[in-house]
């Protein structure tokens, strides 16, 4: 059964850092291209970055573009988000998601940005 | 970027009704896919490749369309179908549409 399980989110100030996990199990990690996709509170869904299953390739979407920074660790099969200089507009729920037409999703992780 | 409109924003259908939501792109796209989401539950995948069933989804559910204009039809409403409706288009960056919240009537 495929399992993702996503982690290290909470309250953060606004312009500090914070880094999102996604350990991945029954399946072979390094075989699936991943993504985040995020949801404000109330709103609906926002593609937020993709990585090729070697990592070789990475996409963002405008808005996090020299800001987010999504990585792999194939042999931990674990996805990462690293967020930086964070907005209150980054405030949502962040959903790690396997392969390119998000087959399947992990239960999200609250990230509230706030002073 | 392409824009993905969904009608209607909100509906409510009967059990045992066919249910019709439509899915406009701003430009052609290849494709699109189909999510529902429950309540806060993650989202799921319904329909890939335009009218492709993922495994486990009931084939009360179809996808169809071309171009700008899809649609997404559950031929018999049933009370577990009461979510939120999702398409996404992967032709260019990733866009999903707005949404159509599905009430049972």
């Amino acid at each position: 059964e495929v399992q993702l399980v996503e982690s290290g989110g909470g309250l953060v100030q606004p312009g500090r850092s914070l880094k999102l996990s996604c350990a991945a199990s029954g399946f072979t990690f390094s075989n699936y291209y991943m993504a985040w996709v995020r949801q404000a509170p109330t709103k609906g869904l926002e593609w937020v970055a993709s990585i090729t299953n070697s990592g070789g390739s990475t996409y963002y979407r405008d808005s996090v573009k020299g800001r987010f920074t999504i990585s792999r660790d194939n042999a931990k099969s674990t996805l990462y988000l690293q967020m930086d200089s964070l907005r209150s507009e980054d405030t949502a729920t962040y959903y790690c998601t396997r392969d390119r037409i998000l087959r399947s999703w992990g239960q999200g992780v609250m990230v509230t940005v706030s002073s | 970027e392409i824009v993905l409109t969904q009608s209607p924003t909100t509906m409510a259908a009967s059990p045992g009704e066919k249910v019709t939501l439509t899915c406009l792109a701003s430009s052609s796209v290849n494709y699109i896919y189909w999510y529902q989401q429950k309540s806060s539950a993650s989202p799921k995948l319904l329909i890939y490749y335009t009218s492709s069933l993922a495994s486990g989804v009931p084939d009360r559910f179809s996808g169809s369309g071309s171009g700008t204009s899809y649609s997404l039809t559950i031929s018999s409403m049933e009370a577990e179908d009461a979510a939120i409706y999702y398409c996404l288009q992967l032709t260019s960056t990733p866009t999903f549409g707005g949404g159509t919240k599905l009430e049972l009537k």
